[in-house]
């Protein structure tokens, strides 16, 4: 199956301060979303992002496919944007294969 | 429009139990994909449903099995359960199985 790799694996930050998380995959894929995972376990869809550039307020994406590569920023942190964000991504046979995720903190 | 619900929301059950969890999906969605999230990990994909068939299955023993209704409703059924079958069961429905894919709040199960 397809590994996802995502770094950094946990992220500290000031409220206000911008980041940006990394997921790397190991074959072409024709489906890749970004999740974040709030403190009772949803995931709450961010991102259908299989490549291009995406922006919805503070978060934005970018997908290069033919790197194999997505990138999330997070511009202008706030607490509420505090959980685990997952990477997923899928090929033709349509299952999501999920990275472990990174563990953000924004302290007030 | 309504999202995708899942009952129950805490189950605790004993070791050689089994055990049934339930998926509404998303109005006007036909695939319904259930995934295992054990504590601490990305969620592992189970198996899929599309149009009542088994689309697709993972690494998964038999004993989890599943079904699809007309309404496109889903059920996730375990049987024997072990102890590492304590995990967080999350369903998943999409307009197709390759677009986005919208999750279920899920339901925290603990075998004992």
């Amino acid at each position: 199956g397809i590994q996802v790799e995502q770094s950094p694996p946990d992220l500290i930050l000031q409220e206000g301060a911008n980041s940006t998380l990394r997921c790397n995959f190991s074959d072409s894929v024709n489906n890749l979303q970004w999740f974040h995972q709030n403190p009772w376990g949803q995931l709450i869809n961010l991102f259908y992002i299989p490549s291009g550039t995406k922006q919805n307020g503070r978060l934005s994406a970018t997908t290069v496919a033919t790197e194999r590569y997505s990138l999330l920023y997070i511009s202008s942190s706030q607490t509420t944007d505090s959980g685990v964000y997952f990477c997923a991504v899928g090929s033709n046979d349509y299952k999501l294969s999920f990275g472990a995720g990174t563990t953000v903190t924004v302290r007030a | 429009e309504t999202g995708v619900t899942q009952s129950p929301t805490h189950l605790i059950k004993t070791r050689g139990q089994q055990v049934t969890l339930r998926c509404s999906s998303q109005s006007g969605h036909n695939t319904v994909s259930w995934y295992q999230q054990a504590l601490g990990q990305g969620p592992q994909f189970i198996f899929q449903y599309y149009r009542e068939e088994e689309n697709g299955r993972g690494n998964f023993p038999p004993r989890f099995s599943g079904l699809q209704f007309p309404n496109y409703s889903s059920e996730l059924n375990v049987n024997a359960l072990e102890l590492d079958d304590s995990a967080l069961y999350l369903c998943a429905s999409s307009l197709t199985g390759g677009d986005t894919q919208y999750f279920g709040p899920g339901t925290r199960l603990t075998v004992l």
